[in-house]
């Protein structure tokens, strides 16, 4: 069966950079999630979208900013890059808003900021 | 959100059953119990999650007493795959809400 897909796995940047994330989620579902995993932390919710619009706020950063475009893939645009944004970004899909609904999680993307 | 509190870490065999007690005392009437599997460098899978009394799939069972302030995950014959980081989550779970993942319980299975 078809999984969440992210790119890149692997990310190497600098302090101040910029850089994307991205995820495309498994086929028909409509709601994107994105969290946060430092190293030996707890998975972080971030920020989510339904159809295209952002649904929940968690402990996104403001240098950070998401969206999901029409073929219901989402980006993940990091800026100013600190060493503590250091960490695993997982991104997750689920189908709906029925309660309830299953998250099913990417690979993820390791970002190492020098 | 309901808060929960598992045990940190917890140590087993292969083949043994491995019980994990998540207390949740402050659950509401909408909040459904889900548990998550983690391993090193992977996403969270979900493994079971239930309501009320006792769920049972194809990898877990899922106990919840009558007052639903703790759950049970059960996970029987465990093999050394099983070592993993287990997260018990509460909550309604509408509205593409985020998940709120706590301490974990790190299981690990030796032979």
């Amino acid at each position: 069966a078809a999984g969440v897909i992210q790119s890149p796995r692997h990310l190497i940047k600098e302090k101040r950079e910029t850089a994307t994330l991205k995820c495309y989620p498994i086929p028909r579902h409509d709601t994107v999630y994105w969290y946060q995993q430092g190293p030996g932390q707890d998975p972080q919710f971030l920020i989510s979208f339904y159809e295209k619009m952002q649904s929940d706020k968690g402990s996104i950063p403001d240098r950070f900013s998401a969206q999901q475009f029409s073929d219901y893939h989402s980006e993940l645009n990091m800026s100013s890059l600190e060493l503590g944004d250091s960490a695993l970004y997982f991104c997750a899909s689920s189908f709906g808003l029925v309660g309830q609904e299953t998250q099913y999680f990417g690979p993820g993307t390791r970002l190492l900021v020098l | 959100l309901a808060k929960t509190t598992q045990p940190i870490s917890m140590d087993s065999y292969e083949g043994q059953e491995v019980n994990i007690t998540c207390s949740h005392n402050n659950i509401a009437t909408n909040d459904y119990i889900t548990w998550y599997q983690q391993f090193p460098s992977q996403g969270p899978r979900f493994i079971i999650q239930g309501y009320k009394t006792k769920v049972t799939n194809e990898v877990a069972s899922l106990f919840i007493p009558a007052d639903r302030k703790s759950s049970t995950l059960s996970l029987p014959r465990v093999s050394l795959s099983d070592t993993a980081v287990y997260y018990c989550l509460v909550g309604d779970g509408g509205g593409a809400d985020g998940l709120t993942f706590g301490k974990g319980t790190h299981l690990i299975i030796q032979p």
